[in-house]
């Protein structure tokens, strides 16, 4: 049982590329969200989706974008990689139902120089 | 804005001990939930807590939501090296999608 699987686990961009980190869950969880962490700031949401074809905004978005094909995916582009983006992402999924527990990929570490 | 502050942010103690992890806000939350994470992994569920003034006990740890569901405390008793970790406070909105606004988190090292 995967659960949720997060790609690559390390990465390294210079200032200006983009990328593409990927995110898929094996649950047929509707809700899907991604949230970056980074010390003393706890975890802060920067999109997700409540499912396929639905994506919405959360406290941190501009930089990001995302999109919501199928049930199983939720990848997060970044445009054009900046120093702030520095950060450690982690892609979450659950069920629709507001309260209920989140399950948590291993993250993705991205440092932009 | 932080909607949700924990204190204290770092803690180290020695095994055996006793301590206190406070997660407070001026919101209100429907419910609110504690995640543990290891380093290199994603944060893991503990419990959820729902009901205002609930206490949920899980082993050693005993949490607790506050009478108007704006604050929750974690209370580990007789802690071991095993319980080091990062703990997260994580509260849901009364509205909406299942978004959750994390804690600043607290840094538990237990010394053997």
């Amino acid at each position: 049982n995967a659960g949720v699987t997060q790609t690559p686990k390390f990465q390294v961009l210079k200032t200006g590329q983009s990328m593409t980190l990927q995110c898929a869950q094996d649950m047929n969880h509707e809700y899907m969200s991604w949230y970056r962490q980074d010390p003393g700031m706890g975890l802060r949401l920067i999109h997700y989706s409540v499912g396929a074809g639905i994506t919405d905004q959360g406290e941190v978005p501009n930089g990001y974008n995302v999109s919501r094909s199928t049930t199983e995916d939720f990848p997060l582009r970044l445009l054009s990689a900046a120093p702030s983006q520095t950060s450690v992402y982690f892609c979450a999924s659950s069920p629709i139902t507001r309260g209920s527990p989140l399950h948590f990929g291993n993250g993705t570490r991205l440092t932009v120089t | 804005t932080q909607l949700l502050e924990q204190s204290p942010q770092f803690l180290s103690i020695q095994e055996g001990e006793n301590l206190t992890v406070y997660c407070n806000s001026s919101s209100v939350f429907s419910s609110l939930q504690w995640y543990r994470q290891e380093p290199g992994e994603g944060p893991v569920l503990l419990v959820t807590v729902v009901t205002g003034g609930e206490v949920k006990k899980l082993k050693r740890l005993t949490f607790q939501f506050g009478d108007a569901r704006k604050d929750s405390s974690l209370h580990i008793t007789a802690a071991q090296p095993g319980d080091t970790g990062l703990y997260l406070c994580a509260g849901a909105r009364q509205t909406g999608a299942n978004n959750l606004f994390f804690g600043t988190g607290t840094r538990l090292t237990v010394i053997p």
